[in-house]
C-alpha cells in the first residue's frame, strides 16, 4: 500500500540555521513521483519541486535542496540559513504512475517555526 | 490566468444543512480532486475525477458528493453537514496525472 511518513510533527529553529525535513514513503510502483509542497500561515499550498522515480540526482534551489534516496525511500528536505519566512506547515506527498488519476497521497505535515 | 477558484472561503454550517463547495479551474485540466485537511492528519482525498463525467472515490467519499459536467467545474457537495466535517477543504488540479497539482486558496468549513 502507498503511504507517505513525516516523522517530524513539529521543529523548531533559530534564523540561519539549517533544518532538514524528514520524508519516507511506501509504494510498489517502480515509477512515481514525490513533491514538497509548503502551507504558509495564510493558508495556500505552494508547490515547490516534484521529483520522478528515476531521477536520483539531488536538487538545489537558491536555499532548498532535495536528498532523494530509493534505497531508504526517503525524499528529505534541507533548508539553509533558515529565515522567519520559512516558518510554515510542509508536506511532502507521492503520486503513483500506474492510478494516473492525479492522486496525491501526503504525509502528515511538519511544522517548521523559525526563531528570529 | 485565475488558476483554481474555491468559494466560498470560509462558511458556517448547522448540523444537517447541506451545501456546496464549488471549484473551478481555468487551465483546461482533465484532473481535478477535492482533499480535506485535519490537523496532523495531512490532506486525504475525498473525491476525483480524470475528465469530465468521470468521478470516483477516494479515501475519505462518506457525506460528500460529487459531479463533473465539465472540465471546469468540480463541485462538492455535502449532503447533511455534521460536525466530523469540519475542515478546510482544497479543490485541486493538474493537465495529467503526476504532474503534480495545483492547489485552490481552501475553504474553511465550520459544522455546528
Amino acid at each position: 500500500a502507498q503511504k507517505v511518513t513525516q516523522a517530524q510533527t513539529e521543529i523548531s529553529v533559530v534564523e540561519k540555521e539549517d533544518v532538514t525535513l524528514d520524508c519516507v514513503y511506501e509504494t510498489r510502483d517502480t515509477t512515481y513521483y514525490l513533491f514538497w509542497y509548503k502551507q504558509p500561515p495564510s493558508g495556500e499550498l505552494v508547490f515547490l519541486i516534484r521529483r520522478n522515480s528515476f531521477d536520483e540526482q539531488n536538487e538545489i534551489s537558491g536555499r532548498y535542496s532535495w536528498n532523494f534516496q530509493k534505497s531508504t525511500s526517503s525524499f528529505n528536505f534541507t533548508i539553509t540559513a533558515s529565515q522567519v519566512v520559512d516558518s510554515a506547515v510542509y508536506f511532502c506527498a507521492l503520486s503513483e504512475a500506474s492510478s494516473n488519476t492525479g492522486k496525491l497521497i501526503f504525509g502528515q505535515g511538519t511544522t517548521l517555526q523559525v526563531k528570529p | 490566468n485565475a488558476g483554481v477558484t474555491q468559494t466560498p472561503k470560509f462558511q458556517v454550517l448547522k448540523t444537517g444543512q447541506s451545501m456546496t463547495l464549488q471549484c473551478a479551474q481555468d487551465m483546461n485540466h482533465e484532473y481535478m480532486s477535492w482533499y480535506r485537511q485535519d490537523p496532523g492528519m495531512g490532506l486525504r482525498l475525498i473525491h476525483y475525477s480524470v475528465g469530465a463525467g468521470i468521478t470516483d472515490q477516494g479515501e475519505v467519499p462518506n457525506g460528500y458528493n460529487v459531479s463533473r459536467s465539465t472540465t471546469e467545474d468540480f463541485p462538492l457537495r455535502l449532503l447533511s453537514a455534521a460536525p466530523s466535517q469540519t475542515s478546510v477543504y482544497f479543490c485541486a488540479s493538474s493537465y495529467w496525472g503526476s504532474e503534480g497539482a495545483f492547489f485552490g486558496q481552501g475553504t474553511r468549513l465550520t459544522v455546528v
